[in-house]
């Protein structure tokens, strides 16, 4: 149980577009989620948490109009990053939490985007 | 900024028990702790976590000194599969309309040797 998916697990997508990940609860409901990201030889970074039907909430230097994170679903939350740069190439996490089960963290598998 | 100290890196052969420290000597009496690993390029995945008993589960066990300032994690026989950065987080219990964070230090590079 407690299994979470991502998709897509690799984009490759040119500078200046939009890529879209979907992160999913495949055997739970999440009423929380969480995006991470996580640059080569570094620890991974909270970049925003949400709440099912609720507006996400940012970390500190965070741009929210260029990570747009909906949580529509207890089943899906989607992160798009918008007019991707180079600089936003890295590695992508997410992690949910139900309400049965608080204080742990499930995490999908991750999504490696590169901007060219 | 990661309320724990673990060493960067540990060695340890295919069979024996792996003992991965960790320090939080400023842990508040209502945090717990927990530990997450991470195989190169995945996400990570949750071991076990404790608030002052020691515990175990499937995969490991978690020893807390009675003080709380420190922690060790065994895995009682490593496999190859478990190479991997361990991370050592202390966190309060979700709860309260309050966000329930996870902040991730460097963690600990286990290799596991055949």
């Amino acid at each position: 149980g407690a299994v979470v998916s991502q998709h897509p697990s690799r984009v490759i997508c040119k500078s200046g577009t939009s890529v879209k990940i979907e992160c999913r609860s495949l055997d739970f409901q999440a009423t929380t989620m969480f995006w991470y990201r996580q640059f080569p030889k570094q620890s991974l970074m909270l970049m925003a948490t949400s709440n099912e039907g609720s507006k996400a909430t940012y970390e500190q230097g965070v741009e929210k109009d260029k990570f747009l994170i909906n949580h529509a679903s207890l089943t899906l939350s989607t992160l798009t990053v918008t007019s991707a740069h180079p600089e936003d190439s890295s590695f992508y996490i997410c992690s949910a939490s139900s309400a049965g089960q608080v204080d742990t963290q499930y995490f999908g598998p991750g999504t490696r985007l590169t901007v060219l | 900024d990661a309320k724990t100290t673990q060493p960067p890196s540990m060695d340890c052969a295919e069979g024996r028990a792996a003992n991965l420290p960790c320090n939080h000597s400023t842990i508040s009496g209502n945090e717990y702790v927990y530990w997450y690993r991470q195989i190169h390029s995945q996400g990570p995945q949750y071991i076990i976590h404790g608030l002052k008993n020691n515990e175990t589960n499937e995969m490991a066990s978690l020893i807390i000194t009675e003080d709380r300032k420190s922690s060790t994690l065994i895995l009682p026989h490593a496999t190859l599969r478990d190479t991997a950065v361990y991370y050592c987080i202390v966190n309060p219990p979700m709860g309260g309309g309050s966000n329930y964070k996870l902040t991730f230090g460097k963690g600990t590079l286990l290799t596991v040797n055949p």
